[in-house]
């Protein structure tokens, strides 16, 4: 069974662009949420979809976004981006939402802004 | 957010079992207790979730205490390659939406061969 696939797996930016990552979670799996994990902030929640709705999102401002797709894959797009950017981003599915379920990751997108 | 508490290191020999502690003692009821691993240059890997019974995987075994305000995650025997950064994280279902997982610092377990 295919794992989260995350693409790219690196990406080299320049500050002011915008980026879009994907995600493509394990087949059945509707729940896809999203991390950023950084040497300084630790490991940090982004958003999370269900069913091509966003059913909750972290502490981050507006240029971080995203969206599901009916087949449950998943993008996240950052907007105008910052040197403190820079960072590893996440992808998790779940079969479903809640805690009875466990989260199965991917191997991430690194992203550097210069 | 209910929060873990967990030692920021511990050290074990190889082939000997390992017991990783977590507090967490404002746990609520819909609360399940959560472990994810993680090496270099990775992403987080599961390794077990429960909600009130102790539970077994071919990972590791979670032992919960009666009271639900601690758990120890439980390595039979220990590998090298089981040295990583060890998160115990609470997850609920909150009505409109999961919480997402808030990951600490974690414990960083060191095998000596």
């Amino acid at each position: 069974k295919a794992g989260v696939t995350q693409t790219p797996r690196y990406l080299i930016k320049t500050r002011g662009q915008q980026v879009t990552l994907s995600c493509s979670p394990i087949s059945g799996h509707r729940s896809v949420s999203w991390y950023q994990q950084t040497p300084g902030q630790g490991l940090q929640f982004l958003f999370e979809y269900f069913s091509e709705t966003q059913r909750n999102k972290g502490n981050f401002p507006g240029r971080f976004s995203g969206r599901q797709f009916s087949n449950s894959r998943s993008e996240m797009n950052v907007s105008t981006l910052e040197l403190g950017d820079s960072a590893l981003y996440l992808c998790a599915s779940s079969p479903g939402q809640g805690g009875s379920y466990g989260y199965t990751f991917g191997s991430g997108t690194r992203l550097t802004v210069v | 957010d209910a929060k873990t508490t967990q030692p920021n290191s511990m050290e074990s020999n190889e082939e000997e079992p390992v017991h990783l502690p977590c507090n967490h003692s404002t746990i609520s009821g819909t609360d399940y207790i959560h472990w994810y691993r993680q090496l270099p240059s990775q992403g987080p890997e599961y390794v077990i979730h429960g909600l009130t019974s102790n539970v077994n995987n071919r990972m590791a075994s979670l032992a919960i205490a009666e009271d639900r305000k601690s758990s120890t995650l439980i390595l039979h025997r220990a590998t090298l390659r089981d040295a990583a950064v060890y998160y115990c994280i609470l997850s609920a279902y909150s009505g409109g939406g999961a919480d997402g997982l808030t990951f600490g610092k974690g414990t960083h377990l060191i095998i000596q061969p």
